[in-house]
């Protein structure tokens, strides 16, 4: 079963705007993780965030991690017609899991 | 370096069936994992290794078998395919270092008929 659910379900904006897309899940995390799938291709990583940790930066990327409400959030800046992909948070549960839990991702379209 | 390599990238195969996908790593990653993609589903997982010699469930193992007998390869079976198993599959690696990111390959993309 999912622990990671992102929302939207899909987005769709135009070039130049900012794209947010949220995660959920449910149980007690050492990590989240974010990841970019483009059409046809394997997933990349994008980012990771701490349990111990509330925000972070990478480039255009800002995650956001709020333990108290079990939710993290990943902002797009300035968005390109090349970040159209599916996004997709996953989670390594405590103890030192690394097995990461996927969500069903988020379908972002970007129009130029 | 190649990262995380996927053979083959397609396949149809018949019900009934058998067929083994390899996953190669270049990392000297421990952890190795096999996911599968269904529209709608996100990334399951089927099997995952965390070393050589290792093997372990994941969420939906049933009807796939899996070995780890050098490290930087998994490889992933199906004794007699169903169409049940048609979907994308997904390996990875991991470094569980500082940095702690999965690595995916490119996808086996298997349809059963």
């Amino acid at each position: 079963s999912q622990q990671g659910e992102e929302d939207p379900q899909a987005l769709s904006i135009q070039e130049g705007e900012n794209a947010t897309m949220n995660c959920s899940y449910k149980t007690s995390i050492n990590n989240l993780q974010w990841y970019r799938q483009n059409s046809g291709r394997g997933l990349v990583h994008l980012i990771l965030i701490r349990s111990n940790e509330r925000e972070k930066h990478s480039g255009r990327l800002r995650v956001t991690l709020d333990t108290s409400k079990k939710s993290s959030s990943l902002l797009i800046t300035a968005s390109r017609a090349a970040d159209t992909a599916s996004y997709f948070c996953a989670t390594d549960a405590s103890g030192g899991s690394y097995i990461p839990t996927f969500g069903r991702g988020t379908s972002l379209i970007v129009h130029p | 370096n190649a990262g995380v390599t996927q053979t083959p990238k397609f396949r149809v195969l018949k019900t009934g069936q058998s067929m083994t996908l390899l996953c190669a790593q270049d990392m000297n990653h421990e952890y190795m994992y096999w996911y599968r993609q269904d529209p709608g589903m996100g990334l399951r997982l089927i099997h995952y290794s965390v070393g050589e010699g290792t093997t372990a469930k994941g969420e939906v193992p049933d009807g796939y078998n899996v070995s780890r007998l050098k490290k930087q390869n998994f490889l992933l079976g199906l004794e007699s395919a169903a169409p049940s198993q048609t979907s994308v599959y997904f390996c990875a690696s991991r470094e569980t270092g500082t940095r702690n990111e999965q690595y995916f390959g490119p996808g086996t993309r298997l349809t059963v008929t």
